[in-house]
């Protein structure tokens, strides 16, 4: 199994610029769970998805930022325009959602930089 | 904010010796989780231990859970280099919620 798979694994881009995300789950989960980890924030959870669908986004910043999840192997994250402050890494995760046992598990991350 | 908070932020030891890290919280949960960071990577499950449950313990590693109290702790015996890591909890309501983690140096 590859695990979670993202890309690209770096990126820098200037502000204003728009920037994707891409994120592979692992196959045969059905949730998926976009992070973003900065020193002075920790890490936070922008949205996830059971089966495709969007659960919960309150973690999403603004406007700017937005998620889609348009079949059971591929996620993208959307930040439009991209400012200075969304400099961060970013992480995707994918789980079997099962209360009992809902082991998270991370892709390396996408180390955005925005210049 | 359920976020857990672990304690403390940083912590150094000699390789061999054990570290213990400990996380608050403060809504009820359905489990709490554990998971290691290593530089520049994502982050790495490490143990489940459910509310009905006082202990869990996983090789080197030994969790407690007092919900009384809605803390844990995390034991790692006999250290190695690598351990050296951040550590994270992580709670399990209706989401999952990650705590501050505590930075780990296990020096040889």
């Amino acid at each position: 199994d590859a695990g979670v798979i993202q890309s690209p694994r770096h990126e820098v881009t200037e502000m204003g610029q728009e920037v994707t995300l891409r994120c592979k789950p692992i196959s045969g989960h059905n949730s998926l769970f976009w992070y973003r980890q900065t020193m002075m924030r920790g890490l936070e959870l922008l949205i996830y998805f059971n089966n495709n669908v969007p659960i919960d986004d309150s973690g999403m910043p603004e406007d700017r930022f937005s998620a889609k999840m348009p079949n059971a192997s591929f996620s993208t994250l959307k930040i439009q325009p991209s400012e200075p402050r969304d400099s961060a890494v970013y992480f995707c995760a994918s789980s079997l959602w099962d209360r009992a046992t809902d082991t998270q598990y991370f892709g390396p991350g996408t180390r955005l930089t925005v210049l | 904010s359920q976020q857990g908070e672990e304690d403390p932020q940083a912590l150094s030891i000699q390789e061999g010796e054990n570290a213990t890290m400990n996380c608050s919280y403060k809504t009820s949960i359905n489990n709490l989780q554990w998971y290691r960071q290593n530089s520049g990577r994502g982050l790495v499950h490490l143990i489940l231990i459910r509310s009905n449950e006082r202990e869990k313990h996983s090789g080197r590693l030994r969790v407690t859970l007092d919900t009384s109290k809605k803390s844990s702790s995390l034991l790692i015996t006999a250290s190695r280099a690598a351990d050296t890591a951040s550590y994270f909890c992580a709670t399990r309501a209706n989401n999952l919620f990650f705590g501050t983690g505590t930075r780990l140096t296990v020096i040889p």
